[in-house]
């Protein structure tokens, strides 16, 4: 079966420009959650959304970082007004829920100019 | 101090040899632990999940929880090319939240 898909595969762009990744879940999956790989970093957790809940928000770094999930299924992360600082993997992953274990996509590799 | 601490590397072996890897943290309420491989440009697969202290064995890994010492390990038998790739430790207080150790990059020589 499909995995996490993740578009683009690649991003460069302007400092200052907004940017939007795409995510695809497993099917199936109700949660999904976006993390941060910074060079020589760990990944960082970014968002969390399980089903129909409020997201925890509380991993995204200021709010030029937003995120949503439409229909329970794709989620979007957008950045705005991009910085350098920005330049970094984002790796989105699932689970079928909340206590299972977390499956990653091959995720969105930013550059900001 | 980083929550999870995780030994840097790189490790270099060769073929066939023990990879030992291995990660501290400070928060005592961590009890989900997993170990993720990433090769170059790819995500993280799952390698390992272990709840609570103990060993956890799957064909050539296995996994170590010592929560006492707030210290785990993977541990990689008969070690192989496609073993190269960078280890990433994980764990969570409530198994959604997950902090990473920082990878320790590992080259198998043929």
């Amino acid at each position: 079966g499909a995995g996490v898909s993740q578009s683009p595969s690649n991003k460069v762009t302007e400092k200052g420009k907004d940017v939007e990744l795409r995510c695809d879940p497993i099917s199936g999956h109700t949660a999904l959650y976006w993390y941060r790989q910074s060079l020589g970093q760990g990944l960082e957790f970014l968002i969390y959304f399980q089903g129909n809940s409020a997201p925890d928000k509380s991993g995204l770094p200021s709010d030029r970082f937003s995120a949503e999930r439409t229909g329970g299924s794709v989620s979007t992360l957008t950045i705005q007004r991009t910085q350098q600082e920005d330049s970094a993997v984002y790796l989105c992953a699932s689970s079928s829920q909340y206590n299972q274990p977390q499956h990653f996509g091959d995720g969105t590799r930013l550059s900001i100019l | 101090q980083k929550e999870v601490e995780q030994d840097p590397g790189p490790l270099s072996v060769p073929e066939g040899a023990i990879v030992s890897l291995n990660c501290t943290y400070s928060n005592s309420a961590f009890q989900y632990f997993m170990w993720y491989r990433q090769y170059s440009r790819k995500g993280p697969e799952l390698l390992m999940y272990t709840y609570s202290s103990g060993n956890k064995e799957d064909g050539r890994f296995t996994a170590q929880v010592d929560k006492s010492s707030k210290y785990i390990s993977l541990f990689i038998r008969d070690s192989q090319p496609s073993d190269s790739a960078t280890y990433l430790c994980a764990m969570s207080v409530n198994d959604y939240k997950l902090s990473f150790g920082a990878g320790t990059t590992v080259t198998v020589r043929a």
